[in-house]
């Protein structure tokens, strides 16, 4: 099975900061790398396929790179709404699989 | 619309079954590959196992986790995904979402998850 490494797996920031979560898979995926964003008692919300294409309506200061192993999600002005836990996933082979998650706090 | 809903959480002993359900609307179900996704209390999203389209011969795949206990499938006439879970554990305590998959094969939806507690 492919491990996916989140780091880090929590981080505080400030409304306005820019965050950057790294994903590494343990072997070679490609570019099949998502993102999700996940609010407390709400369903995973889809924001980045392909490693760096956002999924339709979302905001542009999301962004994604990298490509085989090496992964990060980057939220260029962090905004009050953007406090969440964000999920990576590989879905380069079967079983898929997600990291362990990166909780963004409120500074 | 797009829209992906849950039924059939619940509470069951171990040992027991427990038939879950997602209806979708919105779009052409039977074009899609359908996933189920759990997260258990606290923790983060497990892959459970996916169905592939009729192209694909319905197909399925399936976590280790689950294997011989779980089974995937859909009714392209209803619009319904189903996950069928026999011999159930207390580890398989989580809420449980369907997923679609998308374009460049990745989910592109997602259900607003149904609770399944396994406890005695």
């Amino acid at each position: 099975d492919i491990q996916m490494t989140q780091s880090p797996s929590s981080l505080s920031a400030s409304v306005g900061d820019r965050v950057t979560i790294t994903c590494r898979a343990s072997q070679g995926i490609s570019n099949y790398l998502a993102w999700f964003q996940q609010k407390p008692g709400k369903a995973p919300k889809s924001l980045i396929y392909a490693a760096s294409s956002l999924q339709s309506g979302v905001p542009s200061n999301f962004s994604g790179s990298g490509s085989g192993t090496d992964f990060t999600l980057t939220i260029s002005s962090l905004q009050p709404e953007d406090f969440a836990t964000y999920y990576c996933q590989q879905y380069n082979s079967y079983p898929l699989t997600f990291g362990g998650g990166t909780k963004v706090e409120i500074k | 619309e797009v829209q992906l809903v849950e039924s059939g959480g619940g509470l069951v002993q171990p040992g027991g079954s427990l038939r879950l359900s997602c209806a979708a609307s919105g779009f052409t179900f039977s074009d899609h590959y359908m996933d189920w996704v759990r997260q258990a209390p606290g923790k983060g999203l497990e892959w459970v196992g996916r169905t592939r389209n009729k192209a694909n011969s319905y197909t399925t795949e399936y976590a280790a986790s689950v294997k011989g206990r779980f089974i995937i499938s859909r009714d392209d006439s209803k619009n319904s995904l189903s996950l069928q879970m026999n011999s159930l554990k207390t580890e398989d305590t989580a809420v449980y979402y369907c997923a679609r998959r998308g374009r460049a094969w990745a989910y592109d939806i997602w259900g607003q998850g149904t609770m399944v507690t396994v406890s005695s």
